[in-house]
């Protein structure tokens, strides 16, 4: 029974670029949310998708967007890169949206920006 | 927001010394979860825990909703015990749940 798997592990980018972040959930969960946590720091809640539409959105720009796909899986975008947006990005899945399950993690993307 | 402060912020202990993690938490919850996450940056969810007590071998974990605040147990503690633990929480709301709001964790080193 696979976990959750999230792709690339590492990544470099220049500020201004853009980049895509892929996250697979765990098999039976249909809903995905994405986490940054800066170094020293727990976790902070990005969004949550669930039936391919954004349901909750946490303190972050417009330039943090996301995607649900038919099959569960989804992507977080970071356009216009800042120095700031240097951080481990997490996503995580769930069975229910009404958090009535327990989060499960995947090991995360280390995105560096330079 | 809510508020989530976990205590304290750092442990050292000998192997197979038990321990206490405290969580305390400013406004009722629909739910709280403690996780791990190893030195390798991997997190993983440890319990699922509103109200009540649960176990889970050496450790186990209490939640008083009433008080607002949850306790980790980690008893015999090993190497692999080290780590950042962190409670978690998602307040009632009337949309989706888990958008959870982390504590600061507790980072917990086990000498051998």
């Amino acid at each position: 029974d696979a976990g959750v798997t999230q792709s690339p592990t590492h990544l470099i980018k220049t500020r201004g670029q853009q980049v895509t972040l892929r996250c697979s959930p765990k098999s039976g969960h249909d809903t995905v949310s994405w986490y940054q946590q800066a170094l020293g720091q727990g976790p902070q809640f990005i969004f949550q998708y669930y039936e391919e539409e954004e349901r909750q959105r946490g303190n972050f720009p417009d330039r943090f967007s996301g995607h649900q796909f038919p099959n569960y899986s989804s992507e977080l975008n970071v356009n216009a890169l800042l120095l700031g947006d240097s951080a481990l990005y997490l996503c995580a899945s769930s069975k229910y949206p009404g958090g009535n399950s327990p989060l499960h993690f995947g090991n995360g993307t280390r995105l560096t920006v330079t | 927001g809510i508020q989530v402060e976990q205590s304290p912020p750092d442990l050292i202990l000998q192997e197979g010394a038990n321990s206490t993690l405290r969580c305390n938490f400013s406004d009722s919850v629909n739910n709280l979860q403690w996780f791990h996450q190893n030195p390798w940056g991997q997190l993983i969810n440890l319990f699922y825990i509103p109200s009540g007590t649960k176990q889970n071998g050496r450790l186990s974990a209490t939640t008083v909703a009433t008080e607002r605040y949850s306790l980790l147990y980690i008893s015999s503690s090993q190497t692999t015990d080290s780590g950042v633990y962190f409670c978690a929480v998602d307040p009632p709301r009337e949309a989706a749940g888990n958008k959870l709001t982390f504590g600061g964790g507790t980072r917990v080193l086990v000498k051998p």
